[in-house]
């Protein structure tokens, strides 16, 4: 199965500071088909995940644009431009290019 | 507006059976496939199964093949999860999430504790 290593495992912001997550996967994401099936999701206290970004670095309708992703093969980021109070939760990279689809460990992000 | 509402979760004793389900609304549910995602108190997502849109193909991890079976009733919108031979390991919050990648709507959740 494909391991998808996610640092750092928490993090601590303040409003405004811009923050980045990897995620790190043990064999490339790049599907034959040319896609890369490599997707972000934000699950808030209490709630149930959202997706934030799929397939590398498109933003999902609706999810502000501070968020942003990056990446290819086996490297791939998540980036927080400006780090709002509602932005706190774990979150959590996916693959679904190998079967079985696999999850990070997930990063908690605190604010100060 | 899409939503998707799962019921169906309790208490069970290990080795017993229980039907989650999902009603799906706000969406053409027959053109989308389906799947079920869990997450173990405390800890991360798995992936628990995947049905095509017509329901004509079901995708398990070994973790749970042989024992769970995914299906859907189009006619009425609703997914279910068949959970057989439950163990402890099985205890979590089950999600019904529309897609089998994109996952862009997910259901509120529904706890399931195996426990004797």
């Amino acid at each position: 199965d494909v391991v998808l290593t996610q640092t750092p495992p928490s993090l601590s912001a303040t409003i405004g500071q811009s923050v980045s997550i990897s995620c790190r996967s043990s064999q490339s994401l790049l599907d034959s088909d040319g896609d890369t099936y490599l997707n972000w999701l934000l699950q808030r206290p209490g709630q149930s995940p959202q997706l934030l970004i799929y397939s590398v670095s498109n933003l999902e309708s609706g999810v502000p644009n501070r968020f942003s992703g990056s990446g290819s093969e086996t490297d791939f980021t998540l980036k927080i431009s400006g780090v709002e109070a509602e932005d706190l939760g774990v979150y959590y990279c996916m693959q679904a290019t190998h079967a079985p689809l696999t999850f990070g460990s997930g990063t908690k992000l605190e604010i100060k | 507006e899409v939503q998707l509402v799962e019921s169906g979760g309790g208490l069970v004793q290990p080795g017993r059976s229980l039907k989650l389900s999902c009603v799906a609304s706000g969406f053409t549910f027959n053109n989308y496939w389906m799947t079920w995602i869990r997450q173990a108190p405390g800890k991360g997502l798995e992936w628990v199964a995947s049905i095509t849109n017509t329901g004509g193909s079901t995708y398990y991890p070994d973790s749970v093949k042989g024992r769970f079976t995914i299906s859907r009733d189009n006619a009425k919108s609703t997914l279910y999860l068949q959970m057989n031979s439950l163990r402890s390991e099985d205890t979590a919050t089950y999600y019904c999430t529309r897609g089998n990648w994109e996952f862009d709507y997910w259901g509120q959740g529904v706890m399931v504790t195996v426990s004797s």
